[in-house]
């Protein structure tokens, strides 16, 4: 199966500041269709998770424009410009390429 | 406005059988594939496997052999039942609606159930 490795694993932000996280799979999540499925899901506390992007940048409706992905191949990065507080939560990347979907070991964003 | 409800037995004893529903409101139940997937502090997410509305499944190889998923159409229901649970199964188990034309994009997710395997 596609390992995901998410780094780093907690990311302590200041208010209003950038916050990358990387996420690599052990195999490339290209597609035999040509796509990449790569998608990025945010959970708050006591929220339902819920899903910021789908095929590594394809942002969903109604999920703010700070909230950005890119990569290619083995190597994905979802970026938030600007961190606000409502961001605070764990973050993982799924792959959709292979069965089984595996997911990353999420990714802590709290604020300083 | 879909969601996704899920409900099912909280505490069962090792060798028991576990069993969840989830009952999806709105939307259309055949564009989506139907997935079960848990959270526990040892493994993170870990994805059981998906079920779609004609009832085609596919299950994660590791949990295969006790994994069944089944669909009732006339309900918009879907459920799942995971055989023989030890311990290593106690987990917050979610049901999620994936989109079939962007796969890995689980954009619906019930509330999670807590499922505590213990003698």
């Amino acid at each position: 199966e596609i390992v995901m490795t998410q780094t780093p694993l907690s990311s302590p932000v200041t208010l209003g500041q950038p916050a990358s996280i990387s996420c690599r799979s052990s195999q490339s999540l290209v597609h035999s269709d040509g796509n990449t499925y790569l998608s990025w899901l945010q959970q708050r506390p006591g929220q339902p998770i819920r899903l910021l992007i789908y095929k590594i940048s394809n942002r969903v409706s109604g999920v703010p424009d700070r909230f950005s992905g890119s990569g290619a191949g083995t190597d994905f990065t979802l970026k938030i410009s600007r961190v606000e507080a409502e961001d605070v939560g764990v973050y993982y990347c799924v792959q959709a390429t292979q069965f089984p979907r595996t997911f990353g070991q999420g990714t802590k964003v709290e604020i300083k | 406005q879909v969601q996704l409800q899920q409900w099912g037995a909280g505490v069962l004893k090792p060798s028991e059988t576990l069993s969840l529903i989830c009952a999806v409101y709105g939307g259309s139940f055949s564009d989506y594939y139907w997935s079960w997937i848990r959270a526990s502090p040892g493994k993170g997410l870990e994805w059981i496997g998906e079920i779609n509305h004609r009832g085609g499944t596919n299950y994660n190889p590791s949990l295969k052999s006790r994994v069944t998923m089944s669909v009732d159409k006339s309900k918009n229901q879907f459920s799942l039942r995971l055989t023989s649970v030890t311990a290593a199964d106690t987990a917050v188990y979610y049901c999620a609606r994936e989109v079939i034309v962007a796969r890995g994009a689980f954009d619906y997710w019930g509330r999670g159930t807590l499922v505590t395997v213990s003698s």
